[in-house]
């Protein structure tokens, strides 16, 4: 059992470049999420799904696109990097019963901007 | 908006304490609340959930308590060892279980 799983792991961009991050799932979850951690701040949520086909803004999505295609797969875009998205990124997925479900976290996405 | 905090930003033992890591959420109006560690350079390890409707959880050495009305959860963690080292988050959930952090907590443990 995988659990969540980030391609790749790191990556390096010039400014303008675009690029799309991959998070794969193999616990059934209906729900999915990205989010992106910057140093001496908590984790900050990019956009979110509840559902294969649908997708929905989070705290900081500019600049920033998704699509959920497939239940198990949950994509993060970047159109054209900017220094400013350099930071690791996460992504989780859980069952869509918040009351008592955890969130499961995939190891992470470095990503640099120069 | 949702704000958490977390208190003390790092801290420093030796073996075997016992310590406290303290949260608090601005807004009580939560579903959950969780505990993760992360291990530098790591993803986050989920240590413990508390539903909305509990005051508490606990998992080995591991405590943690929850008063949704004043917003404030602590970790409690017992016989503190190296291997405790990391950086401790605390998170609250929405209805959708979409989660506000606080900034974290880095212990380290003295051997």
């Amino acid at each position: 059992n995988a659990g969540v799983t980030q391609t790749p792991k790191f990556r390096v961009l010039k400014t303008g470049q675009s690029m799309t991050l991959l998070c794969a799932q193999d616990m059934n979850h209906e729900y999915m999420y990205w989010y992106r951690q910057d140093p001496g701040m908590g984790l900050r949520l990019i956009h979110y799904s509840v559902g294969e086909g649908t997708t929905a803004k989070g705290e900081v999505p500019d600049g920033y696109n998704v699509s959920r295609l497939k239940k198990q797969n949950f994509l993060l875009g970047l159109e054209s990097a900017a220094p400013s998205q350099t930071s690791v990124y996460f992504c989780a997925s859980s069952y869509p019963r918040p009351e008592n479900t955890e969130a499961f976290f995939g190891q992470g996405t470095r990503l640099t901007v120069v | 908006k949702q704000e958490v905090t977390q208190i003390p930003a790092a801290l420093s033992v030796p073996e075997g304490e016992n310590l406290v890591l303290n949260c608090s959420f601005t807004d009580s109006a939560i579903y959950n609340l969780q505990w993760f560690r992360q291990d530098p350079g790591k993803g986050l390890t989920s240590l413990l959930l508390i539903q909305s409707s509990q005051r508490e959880q606990t998992s080995g050495r591991l405590n943690a308590s929850l008063d949704k009305s004043s917003g404030r959860s602590t970790l409690y963690i017992a016989a503190s060892q190296p291997g405790d080292s990391a950086t401790y988050l605390c998170a609250v959930g929405d209805y959708g279980n979409k989660l506000v952090f606080g900034a974290g907590t880095i212990l380290r443990v003295k051997s």
